[in-house]
């Protein structure tokens, strides 16, 4: 069975431009979580979809991060104004409610 | 402040040691989960471990709870180079949901 899956895996971007990174979670799973992996450090919380509840936004650094999921299944990060200290792997897992986690590959931003 | 620690932070040994890796914290945590991290990859779970004083093992790998739920040890025997990768502790905080992770310990295990 298909995993979670991120696209792109990677993604250059220069300072100012907005991105929009996707996550595909396993099919039936109500849960998804954006997390943020940069280097030497653990995972960053940034928002869980739960259902249609919603969203527990709580982990967003700033304003120009925001998320959608649409459908309950797909969902989109999107980080506007990208500064250099956005650059990071940004991970996407998906759940069903109460179970481990389930992650996809991450997507590697890097803001020149 | 990272709510859980993790040691050591890199541990580099031969294959056929064995190693031990620690998380600790000064929280109390309902449970704690451990996962193995490799290159260009998402973390991928190992094990949670839901009871003080649990141990759990999964073939050379053994996990324990500490008594009081606020510590886990993960200890490797005869290492062998499939091993290695970035080990991540993680505890639920606030809800049951949100996890909070340790900053992993990278293990590399030479042949």
């Amino acid at each position: 069975g298909a995993g979670v899956s991120q696209s792109p895996s990677n993604k250059v971007t220069e300072k100012g431009k907005d991105v929009e990174l996707r996550c595909d979670p396993i099919s039936g799973h109500t849960a998804l979580y954006w997390y943020r992996q940069s280097l030497g450090q653990g995972l960053e919380f940034l928002i869980y979809f739960q259902g249609n509840s919603a969203p527990d936004k709580s982990g967003l650094p700033s304003d120009r991060f925001s998320a959608e999921r649409t459908g309950g299944s797909v969902s989109t990060l999107t980080i506007q104004r990208t500064q250099q200290e956005d650059s990071a792997v940004y991970l996407c897992a998906s759940s069903r409610q109460g179970y481990g986690q389930y992650f996809g590959p991450g997507t590697r931003l890097t803001v020149t | 402040t990272q709510l859980l620690e993790q040691s050591p932070q890199f541990l580099s040994i031969q294959e056929g040691e064995n190693l031990t890796v620690y998380c600790n914290s000064s929280s109390v945590f309902s449970s704690l989960q451990w996962y193995r991290q490799e290159p260009g990859e998402g973390p991928v779970l190992l094990v949670t471990v839901v009871t003080g004083g649990e141990v759990k093992k999964l073939k050379r790998l053994t996990f324990q709870f500490g008594d009081a739920r606020k510590d886990s040890s993960l200890h490797i025997t005869a290492a062998q180079p499939g091993d290695t990768g970035l080990y991540l502790c993680a505890g639920p905080v606030s809800n049951d949901y949100k996890l909070s992770f340790g900053a992993g310990t990278t293990v590399t295990v030479r042949a």
